[in-house]
């Protein structure tokens, strides 16, 4: 148990279906992040999120759309998504807003799109 | 580009030593992070190095050469509970995070 709790565990979706992760951290941290992880592939950061200030957004698609109302939840909706977009999608909380500083994952969500 | 290498998939025996490489190339060097994942859980840490050495956790250890960008994570008395995948991870000098692909590690009785 890391404290960093990932819903649903596993999602199949259509290319014309709106879904959203959740990510709920119990640990007090400030700053949360997406992350996309592919099969034999480094892991890719897609936000990050500061005391509920999107800090960054790396170039990530807008069917993408993040959202963080407390320090403790963050959302990522997803929508109209391509079939290169299944993938394992990691959430991470931190302490401070440095993505060096010591990460703390959920166990993730496996998404498939059709 | 920025760059680390870690070799895709390494098997040893329970009870061995095994040494997961990794290899950076990266702007600049703030740390370097070792993860491990198994299958369908969450990453969790290992360890960090920011100076030369190694650096010694029970039965796993970490080493760094920052002249060489180099490390690598030593794993003693192997159980079959640490087949999993490690991550490597190295701080730039804009505090990013460069991560490898993983090494899968596999460990047979």
């Amino acid at each position: 148990e890391t404290g960093v709790t990932q819903t649903p565990r596993h999602l199949v979706m259509g290319m014309t279906n709106k879904k959203s992760l959740k990510c709920e951290q119990h640990l007090g941290h400030n700053a949360m992040y997406w992350y996309k992880q592919s099969a034999k592939k480094p892991l890719e950061l897609m936000f990050v999120y500061s005391l509920e200030e999107r800090v960054e957004n790396n170039s990530v698609p807008s069917r993408f759309s993040p959202e963080c109302p407390n320090s403790s939840h963050l959302f990522l909706h997803l929508h109209t998504l391509q079939p290169e977009d299944s993938a394992l999608y990691l959430c991470a909380s931190s302490r401070g807003d440095r993505e060096s500083e010591k990460l703390f994952f959920g166990s993730g969500t496996q998404l498939s799109v059709l | 580009g920025q760059n680390i290498d870690q070799p895709t998939e390494m098997t040893a025996t329970e009870g061995a030593i095994v040494q997961i490489n990794c290899t950076y190339q990266t702007s600049g060097f703030n740390g370097l992070f070792w993860y491990q994942q198994h299958a369908g859980e969450a990453p969790t840490f290992l360890s960090y190095n920011v100076l030369d050495g190694l650096e010694e956790k029970g039965r796993f250890s970490s080493f760094l050469s920052r002249s060489k960008g180099y490390s690598y994570l030593l794993l003693k008395e192997l159980q079959m509970k640490d087949s999993a995948s490690y991550l490597c991870a190295v701080e730039d000098s804009n505090y990013q995070l460069i991560w490898g692909a993983g090494t899968k590690l596999i460990i047979k009785p």
